[in-house]
This record gives structure tokens, C-alpha cells and sequence, in this order.
């Protein structure tokens, strides 16, 4: 079985501050995918970023940033010079077979202080 | 293109009374699924669909239903309303590569409560 974990309940820093969004994930398979999905108190889900379990290159997208080791299991995202626009609950996901969908952590509710 | 829509975006129900979320897409997706949001929980895979004709249980489906008809729509149904059904429904659909689903586009949230 799978199994994501997102050990962070709730974050809160001051705008501008970095700030890493933990995950870690439990598979025997060895290929899969891992996801980040925003969820901004508008309730909609957006997608972040999708990564293969092949692909072990760390992923920057402006403020975003994504740090994957297989060694530790982890999926860490970490957003640079943070931005009230980013208060949200930010979920890591993993699939490992397409048709058992996703299997999502949690979730991490991010606050961002002006 | 409108990407997944669901239908109602809010709904109220009393215990025992039946309803259908309705999800639909227009990208020509194969795969479909159901989850629900419920505090604290994440999402949950309630029930998927890799394509017309083709359904299947996820990870909490009890007390639901679903069907696949067509490849654009992916009906929920409740067929008796309870308490604990009470949650956010998201529909999302994607499609599969080599068995493995590209990016997920979810909808926009249906809200359920069940008196």
C-alpha cells in the first residue's frame, strides 16, 4: 500500500521568509509519480508540478522550488521570498498506478503574515 | 475549453435522500475519478473510470455509485444520503500514459451537506 505523509499540519511565517513544505512518501514500487497541488482557500485545486520517479533533478519554477531525494523517501517544495498569495494548503500526492488514482498526504496549510 | 465541470457547486440533503453529482469533461479524457475532501483527511479516491463502459472502486466507496456512459461525463451518485457522506466532492480526469495518468485537471469542487 501507499502512503504520504505530510508531517506539517500548519505553517505560518512572515512574508518574504522561505519556507519548506515537507513530504514523504512509502512505496514499493519503483516507478511512480509525485504531485504538488495548491489549494487556495477559493477551494479549487491547482497543480503544481508532476515528477517521475526516474527524474531525480531538483525543479525550480520562479519562487518554487522542488527537492526530490528517492534516497530519503522525500518530495520537499520550498517557495522562496514567500507572498501573502501564497497563504494556502498545499497537498503531495503519489500515484504508482494510474488506475488506483492518487494517494494524497494530508495536506500543509500554509499562512503567510503580512 | 471548459476543463471539468461539476454540478451542483452546493447542495443540501437530508438523511436518506438520494442526489447525483454531475462531473463532465471536455478533453477527451479516458480516466475519470470521484474523491472527497473531508478536515484533516486529504482527498480520498472514491470511485475511477478508465474509460467508457469502465468502472471501479477506489479507496471509500460505500454508499456510492457511479457509471460511465459516454467519455465525457462521470455521474455520482448517492443513493441514500448520510450523515457522514457530508464533504467536498471533486471530480477530476486526466489522461493515461503507458497506464499512468498525466496531470490531473480537477473540478471545481461540489460542497455537501446532509442534515
Amino acid at each position: 500500500a501507499q502512503k504520504v505523509t505530510q508531517a506539517q499540519t500548519e505553517i505560518s511565517v512572515v512574508e518574504k521568509e522561505d519556507v519548506t513544505l515537507d513530504c514523504v512518501y512509502e512505496t514499493r514500487d519503483t516507478t511512480y509519480y509525485l504531485f504538488w497541488y495548491k489549494q487556495p482557500p477559493s477551494g479549487e485545486l491547482v497543480f503544481l508540478i508532476r515528477r517521475n520517479s526516474f527524474d531525480e533533478q531538483n525543479e525550480i519554477s520562479g519562487r518554487y522550488s522542488w527537492n526530490f531525494q528517492k534516497s530519503t523517501s522525500s518530495f520537499n517544495f520550498t517557495i522562496t521570498a514567500s507572498q501573502v498569495v501564497d497563504s494556502a494548503v498545499y497537498f503531495c500526492a503519489l500515484e504508482v498506478d494510474g488506475a488506483d488514482g492518487l494517494t494524497f498526504g494530508k495536506g500543509t496549510h500554509l499562512i503567510i503574515q503580512p | 475549453n471548459a476543463g471539468v465541470t461539476q454540478t451542483p457547486k452546493f447542495q443540501v440533503l437530508k438523511t436518506g435522500q438520494s442526489m447525483t453529482l454531475q462531473c463532465a469533461q471536455d478533453m477527451n479524457h479516458e480516466y475519470m475519478s470521484w474523491y472527497r475532501q473531508d478536515p484533516g483527511m486529504g482527498l480520498r479516491l472514491i470511485h475511477y473510470s478508465v474509460g467508457a463502459g469502465i468502472t471501479d472502486q477506489g479507496e471509500v466507496p460505500n454508499g456510492y455509485n457511479v457509471s460511465r456512459s459516454t467519455t465525457e461525463d462521470f455521474p455520482l451518485r448517492l443513493l441514500s444520503a448520510a450523515p457522514s457522506q457530508t464533504s467536498v466532492y471533486f471530480c477530476a480526469s486526466s489522461y493515461l500514459d503507458r497506464g499512468l495518468q498525466e496531470t490531473q485537471y480537477f473540478g471545481p469542487g461540489t460542497r455537501l451537506l446532509v442534515l
